[in-house]
């Protein structure tokens, strides 16, 4: 079946610092990625929406320039925390759409835990 | 604004036991309901996804149901086994592609 790889897991950095986030679809193409974001206790929340070749489109409320999306290939699409703040520590997690998926099919990476110190 | 419930927040069982959830949606501007099992460290994984009033869908011991015009979706587990302890997700999409609102999700216990 579609499987998406994320990595890292988990990752602690300091504050001020830069976090990259990848996801990889292995054996399909990925045309559409969807970023979410999860706080204890609450709902997946999404952040933004990329599509392959294209700038991601991003939620209300979510800083385009803090949370950088590329997705330059079919196959990778990263998040990058930039300057990275305690109040972004969170469950961050991809989803992607494409060809060769079942129809309807979101296929999901299994998380990041960004823990910033 | 597409807002998704789920109840219960979470639930123990005994093993054997038959159980559960419900997933509460805006009937409006409905297109998908999606039902997802997450393990801990692992991506959630796709049991069902759903379209039409009336569609009721079966994956060994688990069924799903969904009501479109009265916006709900509910998910069975019969004979509870350890093994189906998981957060159990639901998500609404309003068109094909879009993106999924979730709920916060059924966290199921089962003991044996």
């Amino acid at each position: 079946g579609a499987v998406v790889s994320q990595h890292p897991s988990r990752v602690i950095c300091k504050s001020g610092t830069s976090v990259k986030i990848e996801c990889r679809s292995l054996d399909f193409q990925a045309t559409t990625m969807f970023w979410y974001r999860q706080f204890p206790k609450q709902s997946l929340m999404l952040m933004a929406t990329s599509n392959e070749g294209s700038k991601a489109t991003y939620e209300q409320g979510v800083e385009k320039d803090k949370f950088l999306i590329n997705h330059a290939s079919l196959t990778l699409s990263t998040l990058t925390v930039t300057s990275a703040h305690p109040e972004d520590s969170s469950f961050y997690i991809c989803s992607a759409l494409g060809t060769g998926t079942a129809n309807y099919g979101y296929t999901f990476g299994s998380g990041t835990r960004l823990t910033v110190v | 604004i597409l807002n998704v419930e789920q109840s219960p927040q979470s639930l123990h069982v005994q093993e054997g036991d038959s159980t559960n959830f419900t997933c509460s949606f805006p009937s409006s501007n409905f297109y998908a309901l999606h039902w997802y099992r997450w393990e801990t460290a692992k991506s959630p994984e796709a049991l069902f996804v759903m379209t039409l009033n009336g569609d009721e869908k079966k994956k060994g011991r688990i069924s799903a149901t969904l009501n479109t015009k009265e916006g709900y979706s509910y998910l069975y587990i019969k004979g509870s086994q350890p093994e189906d302890s998981a957060t159990y997700l639901c998500a609404c999409s309003m068109e094909y592609g879009n993106k999924l609102v979730f709920g916060a999700g059924t966290i199921l216990r089962v003991k044996s």
